[in-house]
């Protein structure tokens, strides 16, 4: 079956700019997280979207914020991007429960510049 | 609280074994482990849950003390497949156990 599919694969962006990046799912998995990837923060939680709800938020500015749709496609976006928010972008969807552990895709890298 | 893992690199000839330690100041409910390749996305090799139960899909073996709040990771006559970063996760309690906190990371290198 299909993996999990993040969309675009890169990205360069200017400070100030804003950026939405894209995450499907596999099929049947209802439950979707974000995560940000650095060298000198390692993985840190983003946020958990369930059946279109926001179910969890990790400790991020408000520039930073997501959303689900009916079909479990999640989408990020990031406004008023920094210099900071370069980083690795990382998506992952789980069955209901987390019991059966997260499948992640292979990211999105946003270079700000 | 980030969970620590020890050691924060190990280096391996083939066919040597490992164990990735992982520890949590808080209550554990459960714990993740994954495996990432340079340049890959991390890849789940298994889960403990309390009461000992085990899920994963990969040759590796884990053990879990709930008491402790300790998980550790066995790798046994390793592969160079095996070389990676390893992480394990642990979920918030309650509604929280879809927010997963990484511990550092511990990188794993395997020479022929």
């Amino acid at each position: 079956k299909a993996g999990v599919t993040q969309t675009p694969r890169y990205l360069i962006k200017t400070r100030g700019q804003q950026v939405t990046l894209s995450c499907s799912p596999i099929s049947g998995h209802r439950s979707v997280s974000w995560y940000q990837q650095t060298p000198g923060q390692g993985l840190q939680f983003l946020f958990e979207y369930f059946s279109e709800t926001q179910r969890n938020k990790g400790n991020f500015p408000g520039r930073f914020s997501g959303r689900q749709f009916s079909n479990s496609r999640s989408e990020m976006n990031v406004s008023t991007l920094e210099l900071g928010d370069s980083a690795l972008y990382l998506c992952a969807s789980s069955l209901p429960g987390g019991d059966y552990g997260y499948t992640f895709g292979s990211g999105t890298r946003l270079t700000v510049v | 609280q980030q969970p620590v893992q020890s050691p924060q690199a190990v280096i391996l000839r083939e066919g040597e074994d490992a164990v990735i330690n992982c520890s949590s100041s808080k209550a554990l409910y459960s714990v993740h482990w994954y495996r990432q390749k340079h340049g890959e996305a991390p890849v789940f090799l298994m889960i403990l849950l309390k009461g000992g139960e085990q899920k994963g899909h990969e040759k590796i073996s884990a053990s879990f003390n709930e008491k402790k709040q300790q998980s550790s990771l066995y790798l046994t006559a390793s592969q160079l497949s095996y070389s990676g970063t390893y992480f394990c996760g642990t979920p918030g309690g309650g509604t929280s156990y879809g927010k997963l906190t990484f511990g550092q990371g511990t990188i794993l290198t395997v020479h022929p």
